[in-house]
């Protein structure tokens, strides 16, 4: 099983700041990562899948970088409604995906 | 538009079973998996396992197998997740989604959540 590692486990930050989160896997997962957005009582919301590719609807202010075994979820500048809780996931093993334990970005 | 819609919340007692079903609509409903998730209460998301509509095919994450089936009606396009022998610990929302090919096979819709707590 391919496990995912996601820092910080919280970011507090205020809007109009930088985010910059980081999943971490214990091996390769190419270019098979994706990354989901969750808010309170709501499901996750896929934000970008294939390490950097936005889904649809998804600002530009959100942006995946990486490759290999590190990857970044970058902010570029917070709104208020971006404060929420983000997971990463892979499908490089299908069909055993994972997920990461996530990252809360919180209101400083 | 694309939806997933879920049956609504259970409350089971201990060695009970438990069948979330999932409306889907505004797709080919056999030309995409669908998956389920779960997430405890303060937790993060724990995948299940798959379901292919068009063959019945399935795959399940070990720490279910022997626990869990998955399911569908074709005609109703509606996908189910049955789970057996449940415990204290099932106590969870429980996600379908959509896995798309476009999208490089990552879950690009999700239902709504189903809540199941299990207690005596």
């Amino acid at each position: 099983e391919i496990v995912l590692t996601q820092s910080p486990a919280t970011l507090s930050l205020s809007p109009g700041e930088r985010a910059t989160l980081s999943c971490r896997a214990s091996q390769s997962v190419s270019t098979y990562l994706a990354w989901y957005q969750q808010k309170p009582g709501q499901a996750p919301r896929l934000l970008i899948y294939e390490v950097s590719n936005r889904a649809t609807g998804i600002p530009a202010r959100f942006s995946g970088s990486g490759s290999g075994t590190d990857f970044t979820l970058t902010i570029s500048s917070l709104e208020p409604e971006d404060f929420a809780v983000y997971y990463c996931q892979q499908r490089s093993n299908w069909p055993l995906p994972t997920f990461g334990g996530g990252t809360k970005v919180d209101i400083k | 538009q694309v939806q997933l819609v879920q049956s609504g919340a259970e409350v089971k007692k201990p060695g009970a079973s438990v069948k979330v079903s999932c409306k889907t609509s505004g797709y080919d409903f056999t030309s995409y998996d669908v998956n389920w998730v779960r997430q405890a209460t303060g937790q993060g998301l724990e995948w299940m396992g798959w379901m292919n509509p068009h063959s019945g095919n399935t795959g399940y994450a070990q720490k279910f197998q022997g626990r869990v089936t998955m399911t569908r009606n074709t005609s109703i396009t509606t996908a189910y997740m049955e789970l057996s022998s449940l415990r204290s610990e099932d106590t969870a929302v429980y996600y379908c989604a959509r896995v798309s090919a476009m999208t490089g096979d990552a879950f690009d819709i999700w239902g709504q959540g189903t809540m199941v707590t299990v207690s005596s």
